[in-house]
């Protein structure tokens, strides 16, 4: 079975700056099947990237999904304080841990 | 407009079986290619899949919940049902049902219920 491991932890940054989240598969994986998603306290995860790289309905171009094989990478180009929430990647039947995205 | 809406109980007792139900509208689970999952969270910790049914009656299961689980669908009701036997406290979460769409060649879980709320306890 794939695991998905997410780095780092926790990130702390400050509203502006660029945020880089990386998720590893333990083997290759199709990228047609990565997706990202983000969680905020209470509230059900929402989808923002899939096929790795696209960009789901709405979802602002300040977010970037990039990766292939086993490294992929969630980008957000310069955080807005809606931003900071818990992101996820997904491929398949796993879900990586999750990175914390905090504010400084 | 795709809704998902989880239902339930709220509170079972150790050893019990567990049947939710996720009832939707705006798609129908007979076209092809559509499948409707279910994923859980305990509180503070990560999201985990559990299962997954397809327009065509294919089911997937969690490896390590499989012998537990049980997926199936109604397409008149527009509902799919998860039951999830022997529960253990350990199986305290938020359980929630999502669509997942084929998108080209891709795919992913792109509406979610608001998620129900199961504690287990005696």
């Amino acid at each position: 079975e794939i695991v998905l491991t997410q780095s780092p932890g926790t990130l702390s940054l400050s509203p502006g700056e660029r945020a880089t989240l990386s998720c590893r598969a333990s083997q290759s994986v199709s990228s047609s099947y990565l997706a990202w998603y983000q969680q905020k306290p209470g509230q059900a995860p929402r989808l923002l990237i899939y096929g790795a790289s696209s960009r789901a309905t709405g979802i602002p171009d300040r977010f970037s999904g990039s990766g292939s094989g086993t490294d992929f990478t969630l980008t957000i180009s310069r955080l807005e304080p809606e931003d900071f929430a818990v992101y996820y990647c997904q491929h398949s039947r796993a879900f990586g841990q999750g990175t914390k995205v905090e504010i400084k | 407009q795709i809704t998902l809406k989880e239902s339930g109980p709220t509170l079972v007792k150790p050893t019990q079986t567990l049947t939710l139900t996720c009832t939707f509208s705006g798609f129908s689970l007979s076209t092809s290619g559509v499948g409707v999952g279910w994923i859980r969270q305990p509180p503070g910790k990560a999201l985990e899949w559990l299962a997954l049914i397809y327009w065509n009656d294919d089911k997937r299961y969690s490896p390590s919940l499989k012998s537990r689980l049980t997926i199936t669908k109604d397409t008149s009701k527009n509902q799919v049902v998860l039951t999830m036997t022997n529960m253990d406290p350990v199986d305290t979460a938020t359980y929630y049902c999502a669509h997942r769409r084929l998108i080209r060649i891709a795919a992913a879980y792109d509406y979610w219920g608001q998620g129900t709320l199961v504690t287990v306890s005696s």
